[in-house]
């Protein structure tokens, strides 16, 4: 397996424009997980979908940022209108059972938003 | 409130000696423990986990320790080498539950 896939790997982007991010999970993977990572708060959660399903979103920051898994192999997370302070490296990972399995991370999307 | 923490930033330690790296909770729900590692410009990747029935996992020249009276985990590198330095993430679940909360990292350098 390629392992998780993300796209792209880098993306600029201009205060106020839409940004999507793209993600394809290990096949047979159950758990797909959204992360970010900054400086400031390390690696924090953002969503997580079981089965496609969204669990839980507490951690989207508010409401610019929207994710979807239309189906088994593909995740995007959007945010609109993108700020300055949205810059970070996003982070996709999914696995088998969730919690007490290893998640498989993807080599991220760094996002620079000027 | 932060569940899982790494309290140092940074660790730098000479080729071929134990490396150390700490990681404490507050959850007391959590019963699965892990570490990752990161290289710069790469995901994390899974290193070696820990249930809380256990208290010690090794494989090879890592093993976990874990203290569950003290919620405190250790991750020991024996013998270190250069290729190990990386970011080292602490991770905590529950094996009923999706999600996993990352600690801040540690960040390893071993000299040659």
């Amino acid at each position: 397996d390629a392992g998780v896939i993300q796209s792209p790997r880098h993306e600029v982007t201009e205060m106020g424009q839409e940004v999507t991010l793209r993600c394809k999970p290990i096949s047979g993977h159950d758990y797909l997980f959204w992360y970010r990572q900054t400086m400031m708060r390390g690696l924090e959660l953002l969503i997580y979908f079981n089965n496609n399903v969204p669990i839980d979103d507490s951690g989207m920051p508010e409401d610019r940022f929207s994710a979807k898994m239309p189906n088994a192999s593909f995740s995007t997370l959007k945010i609109q209108p993108s700020e300055p302070r949205d810059s970070a490296v996003y982070f996709c990972a999914s696995s088998f059972y969730g919690g007490k399995t290893p998640l498989h991370f993807g080599n991220g999307t760094r996002l620079t938003v000027t | 409130d932060q569940q899982v923490k790494q309290n140092s930033p940074s660790l730098s330690v000479q080729e071929g000696r134990i490396s150390i790296l700490n990681c404490d909770y507050t959850n007391s729900m959590f019963d699965y423990f892990l570490w990752y590692k990161k290289y710069p410009a790469e995901g994390p990747t899974f290193l070696i986990s820990i249930s809380s029935i256990k208290d010690k996992n090794e494989d090879g020249r890592f093993t976990v320790f874990l203290n569950k009276s003290a919620k405190h985990l250790s991750l020991h590198i024996v013998p270190s080498q250069p290729g190990d330095s990386a970011v080292y993430f602490c991770a905590a679940g529950t094996a009923n539950a999706g999600k996993s909360t990352f600690g801040d990292g540690t960040t390893l350098t071993v000299k040659p």
